[in-house]
């Protein structure tokens, strides 16, 4: 059961335009979510978070929308830069009762941006 | 190093053998996490350490599956008697602080680990 899905496995844009990827999740017990971003070879880098009491994160190129009733997230890459090209994983987190924040990720979207 | 490092990058072993798998956080960081990624799935939590104890094992797929955790600092992932379907890539992220609060994870290279 997949609790945190990325409808899209991949995504081509053209440089400088618009960026949107999308995320949707089914547990309610999210309270924080975040975006990593994953090179080839390398480990996801943590981009962009927002918390479940807000429905927008802005960072520079990066913005985070959260629609909580409809239990969607959005990433808007504005604009896109070839050097954006890179797999995104959606991630979700909540308390797990044993001490720790369980991330629970999407299978991810590829995101390629063409010059 | 700055950030968090793991060994092997690559790993090739047959059926049946055992692993293990290292992971050094980053300096200062107190929560240690492992997860793995199986081809075209996303990643999956596995176990998660605060110090050296591991209150979150929730995520280890069978009893082939252990962690440690020593002096605070390197961690070490043991798959026994590996099957083809432990094949994955195995990453390690650490955070400063588990609990309370929410603290950015910050992830190693990952270990490919492929069982023939």
């Amino acid at each position: 059961d997949q609790q945190v899905k990325q409808n899209s496995p991949s995504l081509s844009v053209q440089e400088g335009r618009i960026s949107i990827l999308n995320c949707d999740y089914t547990n309610s017990m999210f309270d924080y979510f975040l975006w990593y971003k994953k090179y080839p070879a390398e480990g996801p880098t943590f981009l962009i978070s927002i918390s479940s009491i807000k429905d927008k994160n802005e960072d520079g190129r990066f913005t985070v929308f959260l629609n909580k009733s409809a239990k969607h997230l959005s990433l808007h890459i504005v604009p896109s830069q070839p050097g954006d090209s890179a797999v995104y994983f959606c991630a979700a987190s909540r308390y797990s009762g044993a001490g720790s924040y369980q991330l629970t990720f999407g299978k991810g979207t590829k995101l390629s941006v063409i010059p | 190093g700055a950030g968090v490092s793991q060994s092997p990058s690559n790993k090739v072993t047959e059926k049946g053998k055992d692993v293990e798998l290292r992971c050094d956080p980053i300096s200062g960081h107190t929560a240690l996490y492992w997860y793995r990624q199986s081809l075209g799935q996303g990643l999956e939590f596995l176990i998660y350490f605060q110090g050296n104890s591991a209150p979150d094992k929730s995520g280890l797929p069978s009893d082939r599956f252990s962690a440690e955790r020593t002096g605070g600092s390197v961690s070490t992932l043991t798959i026994q008697r590996t099957q083809q379907e432990d094949s994955a890539v195995y990453l390690c992220a650490s955070s400063r602080v588990g609990t309370p609060f929410q603290e950015t994870q910050y992830f190693g290279p990952g270990t490919r680990l492929l069982v023939l």
